[in-house]
């Protein structure tokens, strides 16, 4: 079953605006981590975040999570057009008998 | 961190024909994974592969139609069998230690 459940699934913003995608999942985690797919190409490693951290930055994306309602967000402040692409958390249960699980992701849109 | 390559990077067959994936990792790994993302969709893990035992299917994916072989710690196949037009996917083999890498799939068109 999917673990990581994303919201929204589209998003469409200016350039310089920021954009927040949100992720929830259903059980224990070891961490969770968010991807970039840029249009069916292979997926790039933004960002882990471990379960027992609440936030995390790098560059200009910030990640939060939040264990007691299993969710995340995504943040990318002062979003460029080469941001367009399509973003993914993946829960990583591996202690909890699962495997890493995919969400089924949010295409952001960012327009010049 | 791990550097992985896949071959083909793109194919298309004919239904009913077979094609094998192959996965190169530039370092020893225990487990490898093996996903598929249809177009448009999400990844889905198909299996998990380690060195010396047959792989771990994910409910809703069987051997005799995604056999693969894992024989040394830095190279796995994947082969789909008996291809239709619904195989049509991107697939990906993956390793991990706390972060996951990810090869740069291989994009399989049915017709």
């Amino acid at each position: 079953s999917q673990q990581g459940e994303e919201d929204p699934q589209a998003l469409s913003i200016q350039e310089g605006e920021n954009a927040t995608m949100n992720c929830s999942y259903k059980t224990s985690i070891n961490n969770l981590q968010w991807y970039r797919q840029n249009s069916g190409r292979g997926l790039v490693h933004l960002i882990l975040i471990r379960s027992n951290e609440r936030e995390k930055h790098s560059g200009r994306l910030r990640v939060t999570l939040d264990t007691s309602k299993k969710s995340s967000s995504l943040l990318i402040t002062a979003s460029r057009a080469a941001d367009t692409a399509s973003y993914f958390c993946a829960t990583d249960a591996r202690n909890y008998g699962q495997n890493f699980v995919f969400g089924p992701g949010t295409r952001l849109s960012v327009l010049p | 961190s791990a550097v992985i390559s896949q071959k083909p990077s793109r194919d298309i067959c004919q239904r009913g024909t077979s094609l094998t994936i192959q996965c190169q990792v530039d370092s020893q790994v225990t487990m490898m994974f093996w996903y598929r993302q249809q177009p448009g969709q999400s990844l889905t893990l198909i299996a998990t592969a380690n060195q010396g035992s047959e792989a771990t299917y994910e409910s809703g994916f069987v051997i005799d139609k995604f056999p693969i072989s894992r024989p040394n710690l830095t190279f796995s196949t994947l082969t789909v069998s008996n291809m239709s037009p619904e195989d049509s996917s991107i697939y990906l083999c993956s390793v991990a230690d706390n972060e996951q890498y990810f090869g740069p799939g291989t994009r399989l068109t049915v017709t």
